[in-house]
């Protein structure tokens, strides 16, 4: 059972507009989240986190944002570059654990 | 720094062989993991290990044996190859389980396809 999802396979923007991806997850004790990116041919690098007392993260010109009433992230991305197209994982663990549950991927495809 | 390394990059192996993933970190790190992807279902993770000498069973243990013999390395085996075992497997590493510093770093990945 998929305890993190990403729902949309695919994504494709206009360089310079905004890239929103989504996540949503089951398990209430999740309580830090991460997205990482993958170019093809590569291992998945690690992006932006953010931790369940925050509700928002930014790191240059992406941004985690965390909805956890909803069990949702979303990750923006502003402004989109032709080198953001990747796929993109988010993840996510509880405290303590080792594990880190991955959601199956978002492809972006900032067109220039 | 090569950061974590993987060898090979590719095999195709037929049923029932047998091979050994490796794979090496330089950064000191404490924690490996083997992780594979698969189409449509993200990364899971195979085993892990918490410091040298240690191992332990992730998600989808099953097929798989590890070894953690030196720190620096963490050797993923297939001792009787499978179809179902066709899939892009990576490893990772990381520093502590601190959350808030320490993501995991993987390699580049090993594309094994079982005939």
């Amino acid at each position: 059972d998929q305890q993190v999802k990403q729902n949309s396979p695919s994504l494709s923007v206009q360089e310079g507009r905004i890239s929103i991806l989504n996540c949503d997850y089951t398990n209430s004790m999740f309580d830090y989240f991460l997205w990482y990116k993958k170019y093809p041919a590569e291992g998945p690098t690690f992006l932006i986190s953010i931790s369940s007392i925050k509700d928002k993260n930014e790191d240059g010109r992406f941004t985690v944002f965390l909805n956890k009433s909803a069990k949702h992230l979303s990750l923006h991305i502003v402004p989109s570059q032709p080198g953001d197209s990747a796929v993109y994982f988010c993840a996510a663990k509880r405290a303590g654990a080792n594990n880190l549950f991955f959601g199956t991927g978002t492809r972006l495809t900032v067109i220039p | 720094n090569a950061g974590v390394t993987q060898t090979p990059k590719f095999r195709v192996l037929k049923t029932g062989q047998s091979m050994t993933l490796l794979c090496a970190q330089d950064m000191n790190h404490e924690y490996m993991y083997w992780y594979r992807q698969d189409p449509g279902m993200g990364l899971r993770l195979i085993h892990y290990s918490v410091g040298e000498g240690t191992t332990a069973k992730g998600e989808v243990p099953d097929g798989y044996n590890v070894s953690r013999l030196k720190k620096q390395n963490f050797l993923l085996g297939l001792e009787s190859a499978a179809p179902s075992q066709t899939s892009v497997y990576f490893c990772a590493s990381r520093r502590d389980s601190s959350s808030y510093n320490s993501p995991l770093h993987f390699g580049n990945g090993t594309r094994l396809t079982v005939t």
